[in-house]
């Protein structure tokens, strides 16, 4: 079975101050691993996403994520914050044959990030 | 083209009443899905299919029925609806040999 758990299901920063969400996961092989944002009254959007290749990652919107197998995390960071990015994020874990299968994600709780300016 | 659509947007039923969220895509998609969302829980899946005619169950499947007669669309039903099942549902598609999952707008249910 998979699991993942968003610390802080609240981040606040301020606008140009580094965004750090993080994501740990639990998972038997060798997983892909996703982040989504979701704005207001809105579906979900693709950040970036780990499928085996480069550890570090870089997403859409000045977001980038570095896979640690040893620390079992995917944390997702920007270097500086602007209005915009205020929104709800979700990390996601896959078991790679499962996902190519149509067996779907194992979503986090989400963590909502607010910017203050 | 449209991408993932549902309808309705929002929806307001009565315990016990059933009803069917719909879902289409024009991409093409062999996969598709159901997800719904709850406050601090994320989504979690109800249902998948891998193709027309094929369907398979999820996370928390109770309560929900689901075919795929055709590779465009994948409604949800709702036999006899539970307070529990108010929350916001997304259908979601992936291409196969993919790794981007696309998702529709949701569909904001509330059970009375």
């Amino acid at each position: 079975a998979q699991s993942v758990t968003q610390l802080g299901s609240h981040v606040s920063v301020s606008e140009g101050a580094l965004v750090l969400l993080r994501c740990n996961y639990s998972s038997s092989v060798p997983p892909y691993l996703f982040w989504y944002v979701q704005y207001p009254n809105q579906g979900l959007q693709l950040l970036l996403k780990y499928t085996s290749a480069a550890t570090l990652v870089k997403g859409i919107n000045g977001f980038e994520a570095e896979f640690k197998k040893s620390e079992t995390s995917f944390h997702l960071t920007k270097p500086s914050a602007h209005m915009s990015d205020a929104a709800e994020y979700f990390c996601a874990v896959s078991d790679p044959a499962r996902y190519n299968a149509g067996n779907m994600l194992t979503f986090g709780g989400g963590t909502r990030l607010m910017v203050k300016p | 083209n449209a991408g993932v659509t549902q309808t309705p947007k929002f929806q307001v039923l009565k315990t016990g009443q059933s009803m069917t969220l719909q879902c289409a895509q024009d991409m093409n998609h062999e996969y598709m899905s159901w997800y719904r969302q709850d406050p601090g829980m994320g989504l979690r899946l109800i249902h998948y299919s891998v193709g027309a005619g094929i369907t398979d169950q999820g996370e928390v499947p109770n309560g929900y029925n689901v075919s795929r007669s055709t590779t465009e669309d994948f409604p949800l039903r709702l036999l006899s609806a539970a307070p529990s099942q108010t929350s916001v549902y997304f259908c979601a598609t992936l291409r196969g040999g993919h790794n981007e999952q696309f998702f529709g707008p949701g569909t904001r249910l509330t059970v009375l």
